[in-house]
């Protein structure tokens, strides 16, 4: 059974600051990786989106990467900014099975 | 493009009532999928459709809930009788499908359920 786990749980850092969150998962068959940001209230954004046969991804300030391996993924946030306060989650995938999620870390970006 | 829509965004009742939301996916998207997201946890997959037919269902408590599908597009979720333990969001997603697609979902905004 597919198990991913999200370290820490919550994180508050100065404005300006890189950060990195982790994301690790038992299983590494999988075909991708997918990091979702969660506003208060509201439903899943997509930021990245990492198939199995990709080592990164990137989009703007966040890259995201894959050691399907060790069975590890890494969201990097550049120069954080009080908008990129949110829950990130990580899920991953398998095939046409279910996507299965962390419990997400709670990021608090302090002005 | 549109994305997902969803309705109601709240809903607030009481135990042993009913409750059903609506999906309506991204146009051409096969793949529907209702999660459940319990207040601090990340959401777990109820159902996922594939056009009208039901792919996984495997964590979906049957005695209460139910899910249909029937014209391949919009969808329905409804809990009767709903217990406590059902307060959550419940979120649908739409991807463009293939039972073995490697498509990103992309989610709708949720309805919040309380049950008091």
């Amino acid at each position: 059974k597919q198990e991913v786990t999200q370290i820490p749980a919550a994180l508050s850092v100065p404005e300006g600051e890189n950060l990195v969150l982790n994301c690790s998962f038992t299983d590494s068959a999988i075909y991708n990786l997918q990091w979702f940001r969660q506003d208060p209230g509201k439903g899943l954004t997509s930021l990245l989106l990492i198939q199995s046969s990709q080592r990164e991804q990137t989009s703007g300030r966040l890259n995201a990467s894959l050691d399907k391996s060790s069975g590890r993924s890494t969201l990097y946030i550049a120069a954080s900014q009080p908008g990129d306060s949110a829950t990130y989650l990580c899920a991953v995938r398998r095939g046409a099975q279910k996507l299965v999620f962390g419990q997400g870390t709670r990021l608090t970006i302090n002005p | 493009e549109a994305g997902v829509a969803q309705s109601p965004r709240y809903k607030i009742i009481e135990k042993r009532q009913s409750v059903a939301f609506w999906c309506n996916p991204i146009s051409g998207h096969a793949t529907l999928y209702w999660y459940q997201q319990i207040l601090g946890q990340g959401p777990k997959l109820l159902i996922q459709f594939q056009n009208n037919g039901v792919v996984d269902d495997s964590q979906l408590p049957k005695d209460r809930f139910s899910a249909e599908r029937l014209k391949g597009v919009d969808s329905t979720l409804k809990i009767q009788p709903a217990k406590l333990e059902d307060s959550a969001v419940y979120l649908c997603a739409s991807s463009l499908g293939g039972r073995r697609s490697y498509n990103e979902q992309f989610f709708g905004p949720g309805t919040r359920l309380t049950v008091l």
